[in-house]
């Protein structure tokens, strides 16, 4: 199949360590991106992990990939309020005419 | 720069109107894309144009016309939408297909 699943919400103290996580399907797929989307906006490309690395830091952000298991997660350390959106992983899948298959989405909630 | 600019940023039509959505990106990237997103859910892809050709349709009602006038420039033309049409439509581009993808910030159409 071709689905990437997420669960459908998150909620966070300000300051406290968010982490969203994500199943995927396509064993070879190249790259798994994640997306922010805040009310109302298109959806920013939030960072990205190609498929023989392990782990991706960039400055608050973790990702880290288990191919094993087909598990991405994003780690948002210190999280703010203004990190309150829908977060999108996604995979370019083989089977998809390289396309991206998006997951459902998952709502962070950040209070303050 | 990483920008993706779509106009108008909002458009209310009637079902019997002819109106375009209009998409610009300077990247040099050759692949461009329209997504159609309802709310709550993940973008779903429409249109995928690959240096300057349609390569992709993904079965999109024929009063969604997709048109690209150059290797910067994405339009699409509607005509005769159903209120069921209305939703964010956004844009997307990215180097080469399957490569790392950047989205406008849409186009939030609603059909009166």
């Amino acid at each position: 199949g071709e689905d990437v699943e997420q669960s459908l919400f998150l909620s966070v103290r300000e300051g406290d360590s968010s982490v969203i996580n994500c199943t995927y399907t396509d064993s070879s797929s190249t790259y798994l991106y994640w997306y922010k989307q805040e009310p109302g906006a298109g959806l920013q490309l939030l960072t990205y992990i190609f498929s023989n690395m392990d782990m991706k830091q960039d400055q608050r952000l973790t990702v880290l990939l288990n191919k094993k298991d087909k598990h991405l997660s994003l780690r948002i350390a210190d999280t703010q309020t203004g990190d309150s959106a829908i977060y999108f992983c996604a995979e370019i899948n083989n089977n998809a005419g390289n396309m991206l298959t998006f997951g459902g989405g998952t709502r962070l909630m950040v209070k303050p | 720069d990483t920008e993706v600019t779509q106009t108008p940023k909002h458009l209310v039509m009637g079902m019997t109107n002819k109106k375009s959505l209009k998409c610009e990106q300077h990247m040099g990237h050759r692949a461009m894309y329209w997504y159609k997103q309802k709310a709550k859910k993940p973008p779903e892809l429409m249109f995928v144009y690959s240096y300057e050709k349609l390569s992709i349709n993904e079965s999109v009602p024929s009063r969604f016309s997709p048109e690209c006038p150059n290797s910067s420039l994405l339009n699409l033309h509607l005509h005769a939408l159903q209120p069921e049409d209305s939703a964010l439509y956004l844009c997307a581009s990215s180097q080469d297909r399957g490569g790392l993808t950047y989205f406008g910030n849409g186009t939030r159409l609603t059909v009166t």
